[in-house]
């Protein structure tokens, strides 16, 4: 079975400043899928951004990039220029190709401060 | 936009009582899922539901039902509440085009006293 673990439970950032979420999995499927929600306080759950892992790229979008290492079963999630509104609990998640079933980490919770 | 919807949003109820948890999509997507959320364990998969005479039970399925009345409608139902089943509830859906991004409704906060 899946797991994915996030070790850090709580985290902390000045605004403008850049932040690195961790997030480790295991599972002896080759091809998969990665992802990073994010909970803001209104509890809902929005998708930031996604990896595929025969993509050896990482993923950007905006001021969310991700490290994806796939040997090392690896995937942090890095904030840059940090906005009070990134203020949320992150969640990382792992989905097998074929059985779309999401595999959650017990999430990081991140305040950016003034 | 409200493309997953759920209903209630808040719900509090007493041990031993049955409710149902609704959620609506209007998406077009195929496959629903029920997930719950608790703090330090991250969202947990109750049910799931490829199409609608395709229902698969998820890793934390006893105490729950599902029914899928509609390639739409997908509720989550428990038979006789217990306190240990306060949590907050999501409704999720997915394309089947193997990229598996899920798209979440809003959460029901369901406390059983």
């Amino acid at each position: 079975a899946q797991t994915v673990t996030q070790s850090q439970p709580e985290m902390s950032v000045q605004e403008a400043e850049t932040v690195t979420l961790s997030c480790t999995y295991d599972t002896s499927e080759s091809n998969y899928y990665l992802f990073w929600y994010k909970q803001p306080p209104s509890r809902q759950m929005i998708l930031v951004i996604r990896q595929e892992a025969y993509k050896q790229q990482n993923a950007t979008e905006n001021r969310f990039s991700v490290n994806f290492q796939k040997a090392a079963k690896s995937f942090s999630l890095k904030i840059s220029d940090s906005q009070l509104g990134d203020t949320a609990m992150y969640f990382c998640a792992f989905a097998e190709t074929s059985g779309s079933r999401l595999t959650f980490g017990e999430g990081t919770q991140l305040t950016v401060n003034p | 936009d409200a493309d997953v919807t759920q209903t209630p949003r808040n719900r509090i109820t007493k041990t031993g009582k049955r409710i149902m948890l609704e959620c609506s999509q209007t998406k077009g997507h195929d496959r629903m899922y029920w997930y719950r959320q608790d703090p330090g364990l991250g969202l947990r998969l109750i049910y799931y539901s490829f199409d609608v005479k395709d229902i698969n039970k998820g890793e934390i399925s006893d105490g729950y039902s599902v029914s899928r009345q509609a390639q739409a409608k997908f509720s989550l139902s428990l038979e006789s509440a217990i306190p240990n089943q306060t949590a907050l509830y999501f409704c999720a859906t997915s394309e089947p085009t193997g990229t598996d991004t899920q798209y979440f409704g809003p959460g029901t906060r369901l406390t059983v006293l």
